[in-house]
């Protein structure tokens, strides 16, 4: 059982906007930054947004990172076939003194 | 071009040891700590620990479920990570990935293409 919890699941249809929810506590998304990883099968992970709401250079403004006391979130806008993949959220774990990753969730584009 | 490759892997034996390495290039390896983070079949992603950079004493970190059985370090001369893992257990099967992350500003991380470490009898 994941520090971290995602909904296993999510789904959109082309052009929708999802928003992918990662609850924490605050040791964790309470005192820290939000990471967001996007995985396709056989592949390593790639980093979508850091420090909570920033995209790497080369990240889509569709998009965008959020986090409000203990819960951060990810959105998708202009959802798009290619976006069908595995979301992770990671955050450093102050009580832990060590990194923890939600469960991940799987985003179907419908 | 920037490349993080892993080796090492392989099938053990539950209680044997097994060493992986993680060889970067393309990037000052040394402004970036390192993390391994693993990933058993068909599960999520788990960390397993982290070696910080010189600027901050090359301190390690390690999740509950390696340490003291799992030790990493580094080589900045070379530009290599370690992970050498003892006392293996069953449940360690995974891909292994080794994850750069830049220090200053974390807006840039770097991860290889893992490598599968199967723990059977």
């Amino acid at each position: 059982q994941s520090v971290l919890t995602q909904p296993p699941s999510a789904s959109g249809t082309p052009g929708q906007r999802v928003t992918i929810s990662c609850s924490g506590s605050s040791s964790n998304i309470g005192s820290n930054n939000v990471y967001w990883y996007q995985q396709f099968p056989g592949t390593a992970p790639k980093l979508l947004i850091y420090r909570s709401n920033q995209r790497p250079s080369g990240v889509p403004d569709r998009f965008s990172g959020a986090k409000s006391g203990t819960s951060g979130s990810l959105a998708i806008s202009g959802l798009r076939s290619e976006d069908e993949a595995d979301y992770y959220c990671a955050v450093w774990d102050n009580s832990l003194s060590g990194r923890v990753f939600g469960g991940g969730t799987k985003l179907t584009v419908l | 071009e920037v490349q993080l490759v892993e080796s090492g892997g392989g099938l053990v034996q539950p209680g044997e040891s097994l060493r992986l390495s993680c060889a970067a290039s393309g990037f000052t390896f040394s402004d970036h700590y390192m993390d391994w983070v693993r990933q058993a079949p068909g599960k999520g992603l788990e960390w397993v620990g982290r070696t910080r950079s010189k600027a901050n004493s090359y301190t390690t970190e390690y999740a509950a479920s390696v340490k003291g059985r799992f030790t990493i370090s580094r080589d900045d001369s070379k530009n290599s990570l370690i992970l050498q893992m003892n006392s293996l257990k069953i449940e360690d099967t995974a891909v292994y990935y080794c994850q750069a992350i830049e220090v200053a500003t974390k807006s840039q991380d770097f991860w290889g293409q893992g490598t599968l470490v199967t723990v059977s009898s």
